[in-house]
């Protein structure tokens, strides 16, 4: 079982729908990051989270420690939107990340 | 704009060969990481480094090495490239002290070994 569990694989919806993707984890973290990886390989950091929710334009993450959970939704989706998004954690001190494999999501007119 | 460059976008080499991927990243950053991404599999940990001439095995080194004689750059070496090294491979880099402000990604490098 991988330690870091995303749902859905791959999302298919059209514009102005409410996405909602999963991120699910098994071991202790300290911080837990949202990325975005559009077609051609480039990966941007989106979030990063301790606790609690954090927003940035039509982009929402939140995290429940105790459930070892985090969302990431996105409201008003956009075709712009069509990418794989990522999720990762980090553990303890060091800096390196674990990643789930990612959810496809495509925005259609 | 802050960068993290992989010298090539793509790459095709024979089996056997020696093959180097270069990363340099402009940040002054000290932690340099190098993954491979594959499909069902996502990015897998194959070397980091904390500093200069530091470096430490990820989670799948076998067939990789690396090299970090300066802190802005962070070599990957495929001592003799084999067809299951086929993969996408990126580079990425954090500051040590401000580690939770976010990963810089290189757009990575597309090799196909054949």
């Amino acid at each position: 079982k991988n330690e870091v569990e995303q749902s859905p694989q791959n999302l298919t919806a059209q514009e102005g729908e409410f996405i909602t993707i999963n991120c699910s984890y098994s071991v202790g973290i300290s911080a837990l990051h949202w990325l975005q990886q559009h077609p051609g390989g480039g990966i941007v950091s989106l979030f990063m989270l301790s606790s609690g929710k954090k927003k940035h334009g039509r982009l929402i993450a939140t995290i429940n420690i105790q459930e070892k959970h985090s969302s990431l939704h996105i409201t008003a989706s956009h075709p712009r939107d069509s990418a794989v998004y990522i999720c990762a954690v980090r553990g303890g001190t060091a800096s390196k990340l674990t990643f789930g494999t990612g959810t496809r999501l495509q925005v259609t007119l | 704009d802050v960068k993290v460059t992989q010298s090539s976008r793509y790459l095709v080499k024979r089996t056997g060969e020696k093959v180097f991927l270069e990363c340099v990243q402009d940040m002054d950053h000290e932690n340099m990481f190098w993954y491979r991404q594959d499909p069902g599999l996502g990015l897998r940990l194959i070397y980091f480094s904390y500093d200069v001439k530091m470096k430490e095995k990820g989670d799948i080194p076998e067939g990789y090495s690396v090299s970090r004689e300066k802190k802005e750059r962070f070599s990957l070496i495929l001592e003799s490239a084999s067809t299951n090294q086929t993969s996408m491979y990126l580079c990425a880099s954090t500051s040590q002290a401000t580690v939770d402000d976010g990963y810089t990604f290189g757009s990575g490098t597309r090799l196909t070994v054949v």
